[in-house]
């Protein structure tokens, strides 16, 4: 099982409508959780993160933790054709603080 | 305020040359971490260095790869004798202290893209 798994897309949704991107772990012991944009051929973005259970929100971005189900996801509310990008999903394990990257959703909002 | 800054952003190397890439962290930090991303993979972690030391090096190959930060000047990672498998694209990051858990950011560069022919 991998450590950190998403669904690589792509997700298609009409301008104006939620996204939402979902992101599983296995690691029990992760404490601090991360969501990154990567535009094609360009580096991650930090979006949003999130260190303990329940609802963050930044403007239009909702990040939801929730450690007993090993889950983390990120919500876009009022998608615009410029989210259109790969999200990635991280955590860090507390081992010198490197991160676990899942593989990334693809993320296409069309008009 | 600069960012990470990387280079080159693009190099091009035969098989067995050897390819160095050059990471400048953000102003203030001493943190530095490299990540690889191959094609149509996610970000792999590979080394965490700060200055004059290596703290993590568990993603690195364990031969042609090695990466420093020196006191002066900036982090850089060293591929020997490249060979095709190697192209992808290489991003250095940069944090304050800690990074991840501590709640400080770890800011990424604009990356170096690798490509071996």
């Amino acid at each position: 099982q991998k450590e950190v798994e998403q669904n690589s897309g792509p997700l298609s949704v009409p301008e104006g409508a939620i996204a939402s991107l979902n992101c599983t772990y296995s690691d029990r012991v992760s404490q601090s959780f991360f969501w990154y944009r990567q535009y094609s051929g360009k580096s991650p973005e930090l979006i949003m993160s999130i260190y303990s259970n329940g609802d963050k929100e930044d403007g239009r971005f909702t990040a939801q933790l929730n450690k007993a189900s090993q889950y983390v996801s990120l919500l876009i509310r009022d998608s615009q054709p410029s989210d259109s990008a790969t999200y990635l999903c991280a955590l860090d394990t507390g081992t010198a603080s490197k991160l676990t990257f899942g593989t990334g959703t693809r993320l296409q909002v069309t008009l | 305020n600069a960012g990470v800054m990387q280079n080159p952003r693009h190099l091009v190397r035969r098989r067995g040359q050897e390819a160095r890439l050059r990471c400048s962290p953000m102003k203030g930090h001493s943190h530095v971490y490299w990540y690889r991303q191959l094609p149509e993979e996610g970000l792999k972690f590979m080394v965490y260095l700060q200055k004059e030391n290596i703290i993590d090096e568990s993603g690195m190959p364990k031969e042609r790869f090695s990466a420093e930060f020196p006191k002066e000047g900036p982090s850089i990672l060293r591929i020997q004798q490249v060979v095709r498998g190697d192209s992808a694209a290489y991003f250095c990051a940069s944090s304050p202290s800690t990074g991840g858990s501590s709640g400080n950011t770890i800011y990424f560069g604009e990356g170096s893209w690798l490509t071996v022919v």
